[in-house]
């Protein structure tokens, strides 16, 4: 399977803890994106790399939120001190940056449950 | 307002019938824009782009209306499998901003 895998599918924690998602992109696209999706509503960009360069934050993302790419391929992202509204669908995508107009193709997700 | 906007539905259609929803979008800038399809507790998934001229793909046909600043969707034949959410996309400022989806469903 070539397309974006995310690890874990499904998280349960309790409130206070510190959780962290895994993302592995289509292996030749250079961009990688951070959404996070509600019941009911759009995805809501959260970042996104191209390699491994953060270029974009959403004002959406407080500070306990960090995501990393370090070497340009994999990325993770990581919710430090987990609150009940952080409990969402946290997707990832990846793309091929090339010239407008490009396509996202979206992992499977992570389902985060914060008690 | 937000910038990109969508009935939510749910649209219910009887399996066979033709159903079109629109999405508008508030940035006269946008340049790319895409439809994408997603099922209950999945990823969304890449239905088709919108492109300035319109296009189709088998029963489905997008059109981008740039004076009023709208991009349509249109099913033909619809089909049970078709039931699912469908997102409208535009980028603005370099980011891809996701409507809130319309809900479709296909009765027998």
């Amino acid at each position: 399977d070539t397309g974006v895998s995310q690890d874990p599918r499904h998280k349960i924690t309790k409130r206070g803890q510190n959780v962290t998602f895994r993302c592995d992109p289509i292996s030749e696209h250079n961009r990688l994106y951070w959404y996070r999706q509600t019941l009911g509503q759009g995805p809501e960009f959260l970042t996104y790399f191209q390699n491994e360069a953060q270029l974009e934050k959403s004002r959406l993302l407080s500070d306990r939120f960090s995501a990393e790419r370090p070497k340009g391929s994999f990325s993770t992202l990581e919710i430090q001190r987990t609150e009940q509204g952080d409990s969402a669908m946290y997707l990832c995508a990846s793309s091929l940056h090339a010239s407008i107009g490009e396509t996202q193709y979206f992992g499977p997700g992570t389902r985060l449950l914060v008690l | 307002r937000k910038e990109v906007e969508q009935d939510p539905g749910p649209f219910n259609v009887p399996e066979g019938a033709t159903v079109a929803f629109n999405c508008t979008y508030s940035n006269s800038a946008s340049q790319s824009f895409f439809w994408y399809r997603q099922d209950c507790r999945k990823e969304p998934k890449l239905l088709m782009s919108v492109y300035s001229s319109g296009n189709e793909d088998g029963r489905f046909t997008a059109q981008l209306n740039r004076a009023s600043q709208y991009i349509s969707l249109l099913i033909r034949d619809s089909k049970l499998s078709d039931s699912a959410t469908y997102l409208c996309v535009a980028d603005s400022n370099y980011q891809l901003i996701w409507g809130a989806g319309t809900k479709l469903i296909i009765k027998p």
